[in-house]
């Protein structure tokens, strides 16, 4: 009955690869978001898609490719894998008229990417 | 820009010590304030908030109140335990955001 669940929880390949990261939530909630954690934790947003829709994108390589094929899932794509891509990748959502109100977000457990 | 600035770590306390940790932010509009406590090899989970001015946030004996005039959320518990060892992060979220900005984290260490 996990919340929001991500698979898997690690990953460890090969520079050049093309790996995916997929994300749930049985939450019920709206928009869900991609974070980068790097190792000395500062946590940066990617992604987030409400209903389905991007609506931000930061300045992420475009090697990233997030897809949400309904509001409760949002997968991470990433092709040509480099070193610096190693970090703990982390889902979230929230219910967004919830967040205009304050209620925050659910993360995941997290996935711990490791480029070689 | 948005931004929100801790205190750096790490904290290291004895048990049953007083807690402060320092968080500022700078934001347009009206921000909804939030702390979250990440422990070792988790997720973050949401710990206190607070949507507006003079709001105070509390959860398991963990407390901070939205001050608008100085811009900070601090948190504060007053007895610290072995178990509230964990990485602390002060984030907000700009009304009608879709994008919640998190500060660097503080590591807490607290020594039986």
């Amino acid at each position: 009955d996990t919340a929001v669940s991500q698979t898997p929880k690690y990953l460890v390949t090969q520079m050049g690869n093309d790996k995916s990261i997929k994300c749930e939530q049985n939450l019920g909630h709206d928009t869900m978001y991609w974070y980068k954690q790097d190792s000395k934790k500062f946590l940066k947003i990617m992604f987030s898609y409400n209903n389905k829709e991007l609506i931000i994108n930061e300045t992420v390589p475009n090697r990233f490719s997030p897809k949400s094929p309904d509001k409760a899932h949002l997968n991470l794509h990433i092709n040509s894998l480099e070193l610096g891509d190693s970090a703990v990748y982390f889902c979230a959502s929230s219910l967004n008229s919830f967040v205009r109100q304050g209620a925050g977000y659910t993360f995941g457990s997290g996935t711990r990417l490791t480029v070689v | 820009g948005d931004s929100v600035t801790q205190m750096e770590g790490p904290v290291t306390l004895s048990e049953e010590a007083f807690l402060t940790i320092n968080c500022t932010y700078t934001a347009t509009g009206y921000p909804s304030l939030f702390w979250y406590v990440q422990y070792p090899g988790e997720g973050l989970q949401l710990l206190l908030k607070a949507t507006k001015a003079d709001d105070k946030g509390s959860n398991k004996g963990f407390e901070a109140t939205y001050r608008k005039e100085t811009t900070s959320f601090h948190l504060e518990k007053g007895s610290v335990q072995v178990s509230d060892s964990a990485v602390y992060f002060c984030a907000l979220t700009v009304g009608g955001g879709f994008k919640t900005i998190f500060g660097a984290g503080t590591r807490l260490f607290v020594k039986a």
